[in-house]
């Protein structure tokens, strides 16, 4: 695998269901990257990791929770999502080195998610 | 809160033609992104740019920056069909890592 894989592509899920998104990064980064791109809205940050620690929540609702068990993967686990929730979630990671360090993001294909 | 404006926010163009996408932010940065992204398809990173006056080109796409005007501009020469996506820029929101705002993106479609 090379660069930033996710799984799954896709997931239809109801509004009572508990799932998870998993992100692996191929690419020696330390810094992970959940946003969420809604048809119409611009692409939205939700969460930031850098070195395995949560930098950055963008008042995303709880119902949403990250997990970065290490700076190579990622996830993000879902509860009662609501059908507005349904979007496709994609994951980036970057090479932070902090000031003015270069940090272009790669991003995965994304999960499309349907909330029913 | 910092802010990020693209426009157009659609284009449609012909081949061979010229035209320039516009990327307006709110607040101080030095740090802006352009990625192009195909229908069904993730980001594809094409330019950053790191400091005023900053130009890069590639291939008929070239991008620049004036962090005075906090403007961007990609600009497309002699465009082809394979332009054909939607191009986002991003700037740099000050979080701990690179957290990246968006502006809404420019739909580009380059008809025959």
């Amino acid at each position: 695998e090379t660069g930033v894989t996710q799984t799954p592509r896709h997931l239809v899920m109801g509004m009572t269901n508990k799932k998870s998104l998993k992100c692996e990064q191929h690419l020696g980064h330390n810094a992970m990257y959940w946003y969420k791109q809604s048809a119409k809205k611009p692409l939205e940050l939700m969460f930031v990791y850098n070195f395995k620690e949560q930098t950055e929540n963008n008042s995303v609702p709880s119902r949403f929770s990250p997990e970065c068990p290490n700076s190579s993967h990622l996830f993000l686990h879902l509860h009662t999502l609501q059908p507005e929730d349904s979007a496709l979630y994609l994951c980036a990671s970057s090479l932070f080195s902090g000031g003015q360090s270069y940090n272009e993001q790669f991003f995965g294909p994304g999960t499309r998610l349907t909330v029913l | 809160e910092l802010k990020v404006e693209q426009n157009p926010l659609f284009l449609s163009m012909q081949e061979g033609k010229n035209y320039t996408i516009y990327c307006n932010y709110s607040t101080t940065s030095d740090r802006l992104y352009w990625y192009r992204q195909d229908p069904g398809k993730s980001l594809e990173s094409l330019f950053v740019l790191l400091s005023n006056g900053a130009v890069k080109q590639e291939g008929r796409l070239m991008a620049s920056l004036d962090t005075k005007a906090r403007l961007s501009t990609l600009h497309i020469t002699a465009a082809v069909h394979d332009l054909s996506a939607t191009y986002f820029c991003a700037v740099f929101s000050g979080g701990g890592a690179d957290g990246l705002t968006f502006g809404k993106g420019t739909h580009l479609i380059i008809q025959p």
